[in-house]
């Protein structure tokens, strides 16, 4: 069975570092790729950018470009979403979405809410 | 880039059968979608892909209930025999230069 398992909720001052993960299982995990999902409270979903564990290659949403880091470990099957300055704007909900070639995403994670506030 | 129009809500007693639209742009008709549930205080939860010929695969343990049909530019999600956990938002999600999604369609089960 395919598992997407997310880091538990954080929260956060403004200007704080973080790095939330994402295990996956259940499936070669280096052949899929690993896409981060944005939802800020009463709104929809926002794509952030995607990763290929097999070499890193990493695309991020122009929205989110310098913004956030994605990073994996392949030995642990862990993917990673980073922010080094943590705003109180990026409170939200973040799900990691495993994807095949075209990108459709067929399996998530069950989301990690980061709070940040003062 | 990619357009995926979807209707902001839609309602339908228990019991029934409803039919949720995504549109794509018309430089994309051809396109397959996925479509995805977000229930409240649950994960997301995937339910298909779709083609452009209304062919989809479904994800493991979604209900027969569910299923997806196409016509041109429009994709459809079926729920057929309403349950009150089907309330839920729904969205549809394909890709282009990124992944786009939909603006999500909030069902409500009357």
């Amino acid at each position: 069975e395919v598992q997407l398992v997310q880091s538990g909720a954080e929260v956060k001052k403004p200007g704080e570092s973080l790095k939330i993960s994402c295990r996956g299982s259940g499936y070669r995990f280096s052949s899929y790729w690993i896409g981060w999902v944005r939802q800020m409270p009463g709104r929809g979903l926002e794509w952030m950018g995607i990763i290929y564990p097999g070499d890193s290659d990493a695309r991020y949403s122009p929205a989110f470009q310098g913004q956030v880091t994605f990073s994996v470990d392949t030995s642990i099957t862990t993917a990673y979403l980073q922010w080094s300055s943590l705003k109180a704007s990026d409170s939200a909900r973040y799900y990691c979405a495993r994807s095949g070639g075209t990108w459709l995403i067929d399996s998530w994670g069950q989301g990690t809410l980061v709070t940040v506030s003062s | 880039q990619v357009v995926l129009t979807q209707s902001p809500s839609a309602s339908a007693s228990l019991g029934a059968s409803v039919k949720l639209t995504c549109t794509l742009d018309s430089g994309h008709s051809t396109y397959a979608i996925a479509w995805h549930q977000l229930q409240p205080e649950r994960g997301p939860r995937y339910l298909m892909n779709l083609d452009s010929d209304g062919s989809h695969t479904k994800g493991a343990g979604i209900p027969d209930r569910f299923s997806g049909s196409s016509s041109g530019a429009e994709r459809y999600l079926i729920i057929s025999s309403l349950q009150s956990e089907d309330e839920a938002d729904y969205y549809c999600q394909t890709w282009g230069t990124g992944t786009v999604f939909g603006g999500g369609t909030k069902l409500t089960v009357l």
